[in-house]
């Protein structure tokens, strides 16, 4: 299996720019998380789904925030408008049956600069 | 509020020797602890798990252990290698919630 596949790799973008980050969770997985990595603030979980349903959308930061699960082998992260503070790297993840003692598997994470 | 930390940022170590890395716990009890690393650039990789009611847990020259009294994790790598330089960091699960401490960054010098 090719693992957590994430794009764009890099972007850099204006602020105020609309940024969308797509995630093509392992094959045959029932939970997709997506988390926000930075020095200040480290690893943050920002939602996770299950079966294609959003289960805990509570670490997203802000309305500006917003993910889309249309089905089973793909993900969207919307950021809009962008802002400087939303730079840092954002990480799809995939299990077989979720946080609770199994496995996340990463996806190499897509890096995001807002200038 | 609930807290997992790892208490050193970076730790630099002679090859051969055995990195012990630790990750703290306050104001919960979680189910589990796990242990990641992650490489620059790359997303995190899991390498062990160990549940509440274990004391520790081996997987080739990794151990890791946990200590429910002194809630404390330790994670172990001996003889270690050069290519075992990495950040490594610690997760813990409990009650639908699974927090990362901040990492440790190990540098495995030759």
């Amino acid at each position: 299996d090719a693992g957590v596949i994430q794009s764009p790799r890099h972007e850099v973008t204006e602020m105020g720019q609309e940024v969308t980050l797509r995630c093509k969770p392992i094959s045959g997985h029932d939970y997709l998380f997506w988390y926000r990595q930075t020095m200040m603030r480290g690893l943050e979980l920002l939602i996770y789904f299950n079966n294609n349903v959003p289960i805990d959308d509570s670490g997203m930061p802000e309305d500006r925030f917003s993910a889309k699960m249309p089905n089973a082998s793909f993900s969207t992260l919307k950021i809009q408008p962008s802002e400087p503070r939303d730079s840092a790297v954002y990480f799809c993840a995939s299990s077989w049956g979720g946080m609770a003692g199994n496995t996340i598997y990463f996806g190499e994470g897509s890096w995001l600069t807002v200038v | 509020s609930q807290k997992i930390e790892q208490n050193s940022e970076a730790l630099n170590i002679q090859e051969g020797k055995t990195a012990t890395l630790t990750c703290n716990y306050t104001n919960y009890s979680p189910a589990y602890l796990q242990w990641y690393r992650q490489d620059p650039g790359r997303g995190p990789v899991f390498l062990l798990l160990i549940r509440e009611n274990e004391k520790e847990k081996r997987k080739e020259r990794l151990k890791v252990t946990f200590d429910t009294t002194l809630k404390q994790s330790l994670f172990h790598i001996t003889a270690s290698q050069p290519a075992d330089s990495a950040t490594y960091l610690c997760a813990s699960y409990n009650n639908n919630d699974m927090r990362f401490g901040a990492g440790t960054r190990l540098t495995v010098k030759p």
